[in-house]
């Protein structure tokens, strides 16, 4: 089975904080992902990475940046944590079998920034 | 034109009875589709995808691919309350291969 795991399901923090948010999957999965998801805006995409040390935008990067030093690990960081960053985080890898790439997600995290 | 379009629901639908949800998509080059069912708290849990135009069974689940139309469909009998969640379409992106998901349908089964 793929196991996608995030390092909180839940986490509470400050405005102004900056906050790491850990993903570390266990499949040896190239490309890795970060969404949030909020009510009536569905899955956004952060950012991803296809390899080690390589990252892409996503559709909404603004305030966030991430890292990938080992494959198996992509962490999620928000530089300086604002109240319209609370929102549930889900992380998701992938791998290319059959000519096909699927996502499986991780647990998620729900943050909240005070 | 939104990319991955569903209707936001909710459906209803009685126990033991067929619950059908649909999905549209802009992008004329997309290959591959998928469905995945989100409970309320919880992640997206991959359920059926599919490739080729036509039919894809899998239990009691069947996802239904018409690329001429440019929709996918999920069909579920003999559905039960624990199949009550958000389901979200999934299209990937002939353009750039991204995966692009739906807003999903919530799904209600009534006991």
């Amino acid at each position: 089975d793929v196991k996608v795991t995030q390092s909180s399901r839940y986490l509470v923090k400050r405005t102004g904080e900056k906050v790491f948010l850990e993903c570390v999957q266990d499949m040896d999965h190239e490309n890795m992902f970060w969404y949030r998801q909020d009510p009536g805006l569905g899955l956004r995409l952060i950012y991803f990475s296809y390899d080690v040390k390589m990252k892409e935008k996503g559709d909404i990067p603004e305030g966030y940046s991430v890292s990938r030093e080992k494959k198996e690990r992509f962490s999620l960081i928000l530089e300086s944590a604002s109240t319209n960053q609370t929102s549930m985080y889900l992380c998701a890898s992938s791998f290319l079998q059959g000519g096909v790439d699927t996502q499986y997600f991780g647990p998620g995290t729900r943050l909240t920034v005070l | 034109q939104k990319e991955v379009e569903q209707n936001s629901g909710p459906l209803s639908v009685p126990e033991g009875a067929i619950a059908s949800l649909n999905c549209t998509y802009s992008d004329r080059g997309s290959q591959s589709f998928f469905w995945y069912r989100q409970y309320s708290g919880k992640s997206p849990e991959l359920i059926m995808s599919i490739y080729s135009n036509g039919d894809k069974e899998d239990g009691r689940f069947t996802a239904q691919l018409n690329k001429a139309s440019q929709y996918v469909s999920l069909l579920i009998r003999d559905s039960q309350p624990s199949d009550s969640a958000t389901y979200l379409c999934a299209v990937r992106s002939g353009r750039d291969d991204k995966i692009i998901f739906g807003k999903g349908t919530r799904l209600h089964i009534l006991p």
